[in-house]
């Protein structure tokens, strides 16, 4: 059964609009989420995270929201960039509890598509 | 160098073949893992290491075994091959030590079972 979600898997955007990428996750335990980026024939790489004590974090062109009571988080790109285009996964993870501390679950991924 | 290594970085096999991939790691850190992705799928847990003398079942361990040979070394092996083990296999490590609860990743090893 799996604990991270990405419903939508792909996302296709204009060149200087918005994108926004959606992720639900269903164990009330996960406290840490974080996005990696994955170009074709390279490992994943982190972009960015987020604690549960906050609700947003932002990183140039790239913010994440949190909604904890909803068990939801988007990552938003603004604006969005040809070179942005790539697989996204979002992962959880909890860093208080059990054998299974620091692991990270992965969402399914959803590939973006940015065009000119 | 890369902090993460793996070896090789394509193959082709012949079903029941024994094959190894192998992963390396500069960074030092405790916790290694092997993952697989397949289109749609994302990326799916095989195995798990917290330290040399730990090792843990991921979603999908069988037909898979792993060896951590040394705290920076970590293989996948596929005892007898089968064409539904044609998929891009990603090593990863991480460290609970320092504030970042990330992984780094190596660059995969596209694996085709013919």
């Amino acid at each position: 059964d799996q604990q991270v979600k990405q419903n939508s898997p792909s996302l296709s955007v204009q060149e200087g609009r918005i994108s926004i990428l959606n992720c639900d996750y269903t164990n009330s335990m996960f406290d840490y989420f974080l996005w990696y980026k994955k170009y074709p024939a390279e490992g994943p790489t982190f972009l960015i995270s987020i604690s549960s004590i906050k609700d947003k974090n932002e990183d140039g062109r790239f913010t994440v929201f949190l909604n904890k009571s909803a068990k939801h988080l988007s990552l938003h790109i603004v604006p969005s960039q040809p070179g942005d285009s790539a697989v996204y996964f979002c992962a959880a993870t909890s860093r208080g509890w059990g054998s299974t501390l620091g692991r990270l679950y992965f969402g399914r991924g959803t590939q973006l598509t940015v065009w000119p | 160098d890369a902090d993460v290594t793996q070896t090789p970085r394509n193959r082709i096999t012949k079903t029941g073949k024994r094959i190894m991939l192998e992963c390396s790691q500069t960074k030092g850190h405790d916790r290694m893992y092997w993952y697989r992705q397949d289109p749609g799928l994302g990326l799916r847990l095989i195995y798990y290491s917290f330290d040399v003398k730990d090792i843990n079942k991921g979603e999908i361990s069988d037909g898979y075994s792993v060896s951590r040979q040394a705290q920076a070394k970590f293989s996948l092996s596929l005892e007898s091959a089968i064409p539904n083990q044609t998929a891009l296999y990603f090593c990863a490590t991480s460290d609970l030590r320092g504030a970042d609860y990330g992984y780094t990743f190596g660059s995969g090893t596209r694996l085709t079972v013919v």
